[in-house]
């Protein structure tokens, strides 16, 4: 199985900071990875595809970067509704696993 | 406007069975592979099992594999998930969601599944 893993697990940012998150895979996935937003109670939200594709209605300030192990996901200038809990997701086999998460705090 | 819609969780004793549903609605559902996804109470996500669009090819996460089944019937744009033997760790709310190219774009709002005694 693919190992996926996030880091930071939490991390404390202000309105307008610039937020960056890793994910690294045990193995070589390519470009098959996707990252997601979840509020508490809520389902998770697809932001980011094939490691840089921007889904559809996700704001520009979400990017997405990486390929083989090292991904990444920066938040360009942190929003209120940014604060939220994010996980990748290897897309290149079964079975498909997720990284841990990391929680986005208000600072 | 596609909605997943999740049925079917509950509070069941340890070695029981569930049977969950997800209705699906405002796109080709025999098109997508499909998948259900879990969330153990303030834990992080865990795929649990997936089926291609016609049914013909199924896959499971090796936590599941053995006692839970995943199907689905294409004419009633229905997923399901037949769990057996479960456990206090399968205690999770449930997801399903549609997939492309294994990644998951749109999720239902979850149903609740608690194994306790």
């Amino acid at each position: 199985d693919i190992q996926m893993t996030q880091s930071p697990s939490t991390l404390s940012a202000s309105v307008g900071d610039r937020v960056t998150i890793t994910c690294r895979a045990s193995q070589s996935i390519s470009s098959w990875l996707a990252w997601y937003q979840q509020k508490p109670g809520k389902a998770p939200k697809l932001l980011i595809y094939k490691a840089s594709s921007l889904e559809s209605g996700v704001p520009s300030r979400f990017s997405g970067s990486g390929s083989g192990t090292e991904f990444t996901l920066t938040i360009s200038s942190l929003q209120p509704d940014d604060f939220a809990t994010y996980y990748c997701q290897q897309c290149n086999s079964y079975p498909l696993t997720f990284g841990g998460g990391t929680k986005v705090e208000i600072k | 406007e596609v909605q997943l819609l999740e049925s079917g969780g509950g509070l069941v004793q340890p070695g029981g069975s569930l049977r969950l549903s997800c209705a699906a609605s405002g796109f080709t559902f025999s098109t997508y592979a499909m998948s259900w996804v879990r969330q153990a109470p303030g834990k992080g996500l865990e795929w649990v099992s997936g089926i291609s669009g016609s049914g013909d090819s199924s896959y499971y996460a090796g936590s599941v594999k053995g006692r839970f089944t995943i199907s689905r019937d294409n004419s009633k744009n229905t997923l399901y998930l037949q769990m057996n033997s479960l456990r206090a760790e399968d205690t999770a709310v449930y997801y399903c969601a549609s997939q492309v190219q294994e990644y998951f774009d749109f999720w239902g709002q979850g149903t609740l599944v608690t194994v306790s005694s």
